[in-house]
C-alpha cells in the first residue's frame, strides 16, 4: 500500500523558532510537494520538487524553504515561526510524467504558532 | 488564469439520500479535472478524474462524475449516501500540458450526513 508519512500529527511552536516539518514517501516517486490548507481557502502549493536536490516554488512560497536531500524526503522549513503561518500542511507526492497525476497525501501536520 | 469554484460550502444529506456537488471551472482549453475527499483526521484521497473521452466517469466507494464542457462544470453525485461518505470534497483543476504544480484546488464543500 502506497504510503506518505508526515512526521508530526499536531505541533506547537512559539512565534520566531525555526520549524521543519518532515515527509517520508515509500512509492519511490519523483515528485514530491508540499500545501497548506486554510478553511475558506483550499489548498495552496508552497514549494514542490521534481528530484532530488530540486525544487521550485509554488504559489505561496513566502516565508517557507525546503530541502530535498534523498528521493524519498522532502522537507518543508519555517525560518521564523510567525502567527499567520499556523495552519495544516499537507505532504503529497507523484510518479514523474508528463500532465498532472495522482496525488498521494500524506495525513498533514496542524502547525500552531503562538 | 484557471479557476475552480465549489459554490457549495456546506452540504447536509440524509443517509440513503442522492448527492451531487457542484464543481465549476475557467479554463481556456479542455482540462484535467479531479475529485478528491478529505475524511476527518486524514489527507485527501483521490476519487476521480476526468482527461479526456467518455465525459461521464466513475470512482472509487460509488462516486461519479460527468463533464459538461458547455457549463464549465464536473459535478459529482452518488445515488445513495452512505454515514461514511460524511467529509470534505474537493474538485481540482490543471491544465493539461502541465503537471501538478499548475494545479488548482476548490474551497472544498463539507458533507454532513444525518441518519
Amino acid at each position: 500500500d502506497v504510503k506518505v508519512t508526515q512526521s508530526s500529527r499536531y505541533l506547537v511552536k512559539r512565534t520566531g523558532e525555526k520549524v521543519f516539518l518532515e515527509c517520508v514517501q515509500d512509492m519511490d516517486h519523483e515528485n514530491m510537494f508540499w500545501y497548506r490548507q486554510d478553511p475558506g481557502l483550499g489548498l495552496r502549493l508552497i514549494y514542490f520538487s521534481y528530484d532530488v536536490k530540486m525544487k521550485e516554488k509554488g504559489d505561496i512560497p513566502e516565508g517557507y524553504s525546503v530541502s530535498r536531500e534523498k528521493k524519498e524526503r522532502f522537507s518543508l522549513i519555517l525560518e521564523s515561526a510567525s502567527t499567520n503561518q499556523t495552519s495544516m500542511y499537507l505532504c503529497a507526492s507523484t510518479p514523474a510524467g508528463a500532465g498532472a497525476h495522482e496525488l498521494f497525501f500524506g495525513s498533514g501536520t496542524q502547525l500552531s504558532v503562538l | 488564469a484557471q479557476s475552480v469554484t465549489q459554490p457549495d460550502i456546506h452540504i447536509t444529506v440524509s443517509e440513503g439520500a442522492s448527492l451531487e456537488l457542484r464543481c465549476n471551472y475557467s479554463y481556456g482549453a479542455t482540462p484535467y479535472l479531479f475529485w478528491y475527499v478529505q475524511s476527518p483526521g486524514q489527507g485527501l484521497q483521490l476519487l476521480l478524474k476526468y482527461f479526456s473521452g467518455d465525459t461521464l466517469v466513475q470512482g472509487i466507494k460509488g462516486f461519479e462524475a460527468e463533464f459538461k464542457r458547455s457549463q464549465s462544470s464536473f459535478n459529482l453525485r452518488k445515488p445513495s449516501v452512505h454515514w461514511s461518505d460524511a467529509a470534505e470534497y474537493f474538485c481540482a483543476v490543471g491544465p493539461s500540458n502541465f503537471g501538478n504544480e499548475k494545479l488548482t484546488f476548490g474551497t472544498g464543500t463539507r458533507l454532513t450526513i444525518i441518519p
